[in-house]
């Protein structure tokens, strides 16, 4: 079946600092690929997305590419902020015939210090 | 638009007891999906309903289940409640044929 799997956390880093969260999926065919952010107590916002091979989502200086001779969706921002600690999930779309399902990853703790 | 709304928030409830959610999506949304979200087993898919059918469902006993209303508003239910139960509960909904879903903020459930 379909599976999401991102790197281990917690992040922790410097305010300023580069920040990569990998992500790489395995499907059947090649669904869209979402970055959701979790603050402490809410749902999941969503943060970007691309819907096809080589698409960039990028948003709030938030970036990832749709590679898919990797399959990876690896999320980057160039200078995080304190602001940006939260609970990050990568997910994927099912297409298809499987309605309304997307697949998460477990999900990376960023924690910025100032 | 406003966004996706639950109901309730937080709920606490005793084992064997039953519970309803409800959640209301984006104006003009027809597709619901629910996910239960616990620390150990992350993100899982509960089931989706589109116009007041259940097109898909995930591998949660029988104890769960839901329906959709003809104003797209959803509620699920979860009977004789177990401690395992306890969870944020989230709701999504999206546009027609579209995958991008949009979440409401939660119903945290502790089964006590």
């Amino acid at each position: 079946g379909d599976s999401v799997t991102q790197m281990e956390g917690p992040v922790t880093l410097s305010e300023e600092a580069f920040l990569t969260i990998n992500c790489t999926y395995t499907a059947t065919g090649y669904p869209s690929l979402f970055w959701y952010v979790q603050y402490p107590g809410e749902g999941l916002q969503l943060l970007l997305k691309a819907t096809k091979a080589d698409d960039k989502g990028s948003n709030k200086g938030f970036e990832a590419t749709y590679r898919k001779e990797t399959t990876s969706f690896h999320l980057e921002k160039g200078s995080v902020q304190v602001s940006d600690s939260a609970v990050y999930f990568c997910a994927g779309g099912a297409g298809g015939t499987s309605y309304g399902k997307l697949t998460f990853g477990q999900g990376t703790i960023l924690t910025v210090h100032p | 638009k406003a966004g996706v709304t639950q109901t309730p928030r937080y709920l606490i409830k005793t084992r064997g007891q039953q519970v309803t959610l409800s959640c209301s999506p984006i104006s003009g949304h027809r597709s619901v999906s629910w996910y239960q979200q616990t620390p150990g087993q992350g993100l899982q898919f509960l089931f989706e309903y589109f116009s007041e059918t259940q097109r898909n469902k995930g591998n949660f006993p029988g104890r769960f289940s839901g329906r959709q209303f003809s104003n797209s508003r959803s509620e699920m239910n979860v009977s004789t409640l177990e401690l395992g139960d306890s969870a944020l509960y989230l709701c999504a909904s999206s546009s027609d044929n579209q995958e991008t879903q949009y979440f409401g903020p939660g119903t945290r459930l502790l089964v006590l």
